[in-house]
């Protein structure tokens, strides 16, 4: 199975809105509800902020939330903070009880 | 507590089989739902979804390594073993264990991450 497709890199201000996309096929993305968004701080282990499209785990800030539209999912994050820079990795659950990641987007919050 | 923690060699030598195990505490093996994946991340790169094993010993690989990989577990020791055979350079990565509940497809409980390097 091919990578999902996100952009390499996404920037706002402190307080701004970005999104970020995750570009699948039928065959993952648009043919389950089962995407889900993971941080990634330098040095750390992924962390789950959205899963099933737009559902947040306990814990994770209101100003995260997540989308999805034919094979492309969003995930948003509003009111940027500090804390958010990093990177956001995308997966989509696959035929064959397979799991796919998008190719990661790095942050910056400037 | 939940933890996963990830162990094995930090160096391989190119076309030696590498073996990892993730030794859960926390969680059982056992219990209905339980799923453990294999995830890696090259330096710089993207995370790569490797391997899944069930508590009912289902197994899934990824289609593009699936001839070289090998999951198993050990219930009693409450452990998940991965085999991947003839290492490559290209194979230098940060190996992630991480446990997902059946049905919802999202890993909510990783290891720190092993780093294994491949060279001579």
């Amino acid at each position: 199975q091919s990578a999902l497709t996100q952009p390499p890199s996404a920037s706002g201000s402190p307080g701004q809105s970005v999104t970020i996309s995750c570009t699948g096929t039928s065959s993952d993305v648009g043919g389950y509800n089962y995407v889900s968004w993971y941080q990634q701080h330098p040095g750390k282990a992924p962390k789950v902020i959205i899963y099933e499209v737009s559902k947040r785990p306990s814990g994770v800030p209101d100003r995260f939330s997540g989308s999805k539209s034919g094979n492309t999912a969003s995930l948003t994050v509003s009111g940027l903070q500090a804390e958010d820079d990093g990177d956001y990795y995308c997966s989509s659950h696959s035929p064959g009880n397979k799991l796919v990641f998008g190719g990661g987007t790095k942050l910056t919050v400037l | 507590q939940v933890t996963l923690r990830e162990s094995g060699p930090a160096l391989v030598k190119p076309t030696q089989t590498l073996t990892l195990t993730c030794t859960l505490s926390g969680l059982s093996l056992t219990i209905d739902e339980m799923c453990v994946s294999w995830i890696r991340q090259s330096p710089g790169k993207a995370l790569e979804w490797l391997a899944r094993i069930d508590w009912d010993n289902d197994k899934y690989y990824s289609a593009s390594l699936k001839t070289r990989l090998t999951i198993s577990k050990d219930t009693s020791k409450n452990l998940v073993v991965l085999t991947m055979t003839n290492m490559d350079p290209a194979d230098t990565a940060t190996y992630y264990c991480a446990r997902m509940r059946f049905g919802l497809y999202y890993f909510d409980y990783w290891g720190q991450g092993t780093l294994v390097t491949v060279s001579s």
